[in-house]
């Protein structure tokens, strides 16, 4: 069974300086799905960016940009420019074989 | 705003109390979930439906019944519950089941308090 590991339960950073929360995952599979979801005081779970295996270029989505470490079975995010509104839970997220698994999750404080 | 409505949003129930858990997509989606969530553990996967048909039941006590009479609405029924089903449930819905190429968008969940 795959399991998702988020070995940062909380983690601060400073308005306008950057973060990284980590994830790691278990699987003997190949191919597979990796995304971060945010999760913001309000409790709506928000997609932030998403990975496929087989693609070995990072993805990125403004701020956020992930370093994926296939043979790690590393997935972290890297939150640039942190702002007052990237505050939130962050859920590591791995797909494969029709079964999603979730980590327990990162709460994330941006300080002004 | 995702598109996935979940009411109510508290609930506060007692043990002996029957109450239900509604969620609406207006997404066109064909595939709606029921998740758990509670403190400092990983979401925990309850319920899947898959064009109306339950595909996935993650051994989920019988006290929780989910209930999906169309793509677009899911219930999910409560019956003497206990104290350690106080949790935030989260209801997601995706384009089909659970698949890579799908997103899954979330409700802002109903917190339920079972006394």
């Amino acid at each position: 069974a795959q399991t998702v590991t988020q070995s940062q339960p909380e983690m601060s950073v400073q308005e306008a300086e950057t973060v990284t929360l980590s994830c790691t995952y278990d699987t003997s599979e190949n191919n597979y799905y990796l995304f971060w979801y945010k999760q913001p005081p309000s409790r709506q779970m928000i997609l932030v960016i998403r990975q496929e295996a087989y693609k070995q270029q990072n993805a990125t989505e403004n701020r956020f940009s992930v370093n994926f470490q296939k043979a790690a079975k590393s997935f972290s995010l890297k939150i640039s420019d942190s702002q007052l509104g990237d505050t939130a839970m962050y859920f590591c997220a791995f797909y494969d074989n029709n079964d999603m698994r979730f980590g327990a999750g990162t709460r994330l404080t941006v300080k002004p | 705003e995702t598109g996935v409505t979940q009411t109510p949003r508290h609930l506060v129930m007692g043990m002996t109390n029957k109450k239900s858990l509604k969620c609406e997509q207006h997404l066109g989606h064909n595939a709606m979930y029921w998740y758990k969530q509670s403190a400092k553990k990983p979401l925990e996967l309850m319920f899947v439906y898959n064009f109306k048909e339950q595909t996935e039941n993650n051994s989920v006590p019988s006290r929780f019944s989910p209930e999906c009479p169309n793509s677009s609405h899911l219930f999910l029924h409560l019956h003497t519950l206990q104290p350690e089903d106080s949790a935030l449930y989260l209801c997601a819905s995706s384009q089909e089941g659970h698949g890579p190429g799908n997103t899954i968008y979330f409700g802002e969940g109903s917190w339920l308090t079972v006394v």
